[in-house]
């Protein structure tokens, strides 16, 4: 079955540095989706890019989809403590059965020192 | 509020207790899921429905039983638990669509078990 990777599992940094965070599929992707879980919270959708080679912007947020569409990467910059939280990847599959089937990276936990 | 309500938020159970999670979605949607988030295995996706029909069971025991007797209503019965079922049930929806339209999961708040 479909797998995606993400890495690195925990990531901490001091406040002001960048962030990065990678996604990796064994399967093409149709489009990967992005999301951000408080501590203590639920995740909450991000953005979702769909086009190979798509870039978007959420301020100090850059996401990435891959020419292959196998791959994602998300790029804070200068990290803020209201960054905080486990960044998930989740990929929707490019064809077979299961097009709803989301399946989650296991999520890069942020810390931000201050 | 993501349109997404799940109770109870918190729910303590003994090993021969049999209780239910409620999922319930405000949004239209016509795919509903069951997820269980623990420490050693983060979103482990345990059921799918798709037009109130389950499509995906990723081989969960058959202790916990789901129920989707509508698309805006989502039933996880629990029986017979283990302490390693502890964990953060999240329930999501979204909209079985185009992946070039708006697919994107909906979480709930989730339900926090903890099996004594």
């Amino acid at each position: 079955g479909q797998q995606v990777m993400q890495i690195p599992q925990y990531q901490h940094v001091q406040e002001g540095e960048d962030f990065t965070t990678y996604c990796n599929s064994s399967t093409t992707l149709s489009n990967i989706q992005w999301y951000k879980q408080r501590p203590g919270g639920h995740p909450v959708f991000l953005i979702q890019l769909v086009k190979s080679g798509e870039v978007k912007k959420q301020k100090r947020l850059t996401f990435q989809f891959g020419e292959a569409k196998k791959n994602s990467s998300l790029h804070i910059t200068a990290t803020q403590t209201t960054d905080v939280g486990t960044y998930f990847c989740a990929g929707l599959p490019d064809s077979g059965a299961g097009s709803y089937q989301l399946t989650f990276g296991k999520g890069t936990k942020l810390s931000v020192i201050p | 509020e993501t349109g997404v309500t799940q109770t109870p938020r918190h729910l303590v159970m003994g090993m021969t207790n049999k209780k239910s999670l409620k999922c319930e979605q405000h949004l239209g949607h016509n795919a509903m899921y069951w997820y269980k988030q623990s420490a050693k295995k983060p979103l482990e996706l345990m059921f799918v429905y798709s037009l109130e029909e389950r499509v995906e069971n990723n081989s969960v025991p058959s202790r916990f039983s789901p129920e989707c007797p509508n698309s805006s209503h989502l039933f996880l019965h629990l029986h017979t638990l283990q302490p390693e079922d502890s964990a953060l049930y999240l329930c999501a929806s979204s909209q079985d669509e185009d992946p070039w339209m708006n697919t994107e999961a909906f979480f709930g708040q989730g339900t926090r078990l903890t099996v004594v």
